[in-house]
């Protein structure tokens, strides 16, 4: 159980396009989804957590307007870039978290994302 | 600043040694943390959480142990094995939502 899926594994585009992915809990509602990125050899860096019907929550110096979160229902979360630039190329990742308490720190994370633009 | 640093970027072990890999952290107050298992190209996978009143958890041929005073955890994989070898991340939970990762010590096991 706990499985988190994510789609496309791997995009490339052209600078100027929007991209959007889409991170999907397969087997159980997720009330809370995270998007990180990484890139090359450095550590996963929390982007931003949306709770499903609510507004995302960005980290500092992510751009809202530039990288969109939709979280519409509670097995769903997508991610979209938009006007993408080669300094957007990462590895992007989402997590999601079952439930609320404090038993449900764990977070469950899908196979990630590989962005290239060009 | 606060920081969180694991012990070496690389670790090669011998077949069937205990590997122990170290995460220390400054500047946080972690309710709990977690460790992760990441595979090239692949999302982490979730190994253990401890939290900030326990000593120590395992689960199979692992163990972790936290230190909220040295702000210190060790990580063990006993009987160590190839198919072990990956990067293994901790990460430190000062909240429901909030976590922070280490940038991981990449394991190889050597046959």
């Amino acid at each position: 159980g706990a499985v988190v899926s994510q789609h496309p594994s791997r995009v490339i585009c052209k600078s100027g396009t929007s991209v959007k992915i889409e991170c999907r809990s397969l087997d159980f509602q997720a009330t809370t989804m995270f998007w990180y990125r990484q890139f090359p050899k450095q550590s996963l860096m929390l982007m931003a957590t949306s709770n499903e019907g609510s507004k995302a929550t960005y980290e500092q110096g992510v751009e809202k307007d530039k990288f969109l979160i939709n979280h519409a229902s509670l097995t769903l979360s997508t991610l979209t870039v938009t006007s993408a630039h080669p300094e957007d190329s990462s590895f992007y990742i989402c997590s999601a978290r079952a439930g609320g308490g404090a038993l449900s720190y764990e977070q469950f994370f899908g196979p990630g994302t590989r962005l290239t633009v060009l | 600043s606060q920081k969180i640093e694991q012990n070496s970027e690389a670790l090669n072990i011998q077949e069937g040694k205990t590997a122990t890999l170290t995460c220390n952290y400054t500047n946080y107050s972690p309710a709990y943390l977690q460790w992760y298992r990441q595979d090239p190209g692949r999302g982490p996978v979730f190994l253990l959480l401890i939290r900030e009143n326990e000593k120590e958890k395992r689960k199979e041929r692992l163990k972790v142990t936290f230190d909220t005073t040295l702000k210190q955890s060790l990580f063990h994989i006993t009987a160590s094995q190839p198919a072990d070898s990956a990067t293994y991340l901790c990460a430190l939970g000062t909240g429901a939502n909030n976590l922070f990762f280490g940038t991981g010590t990449r394991l190889t096991v050597i046959p």
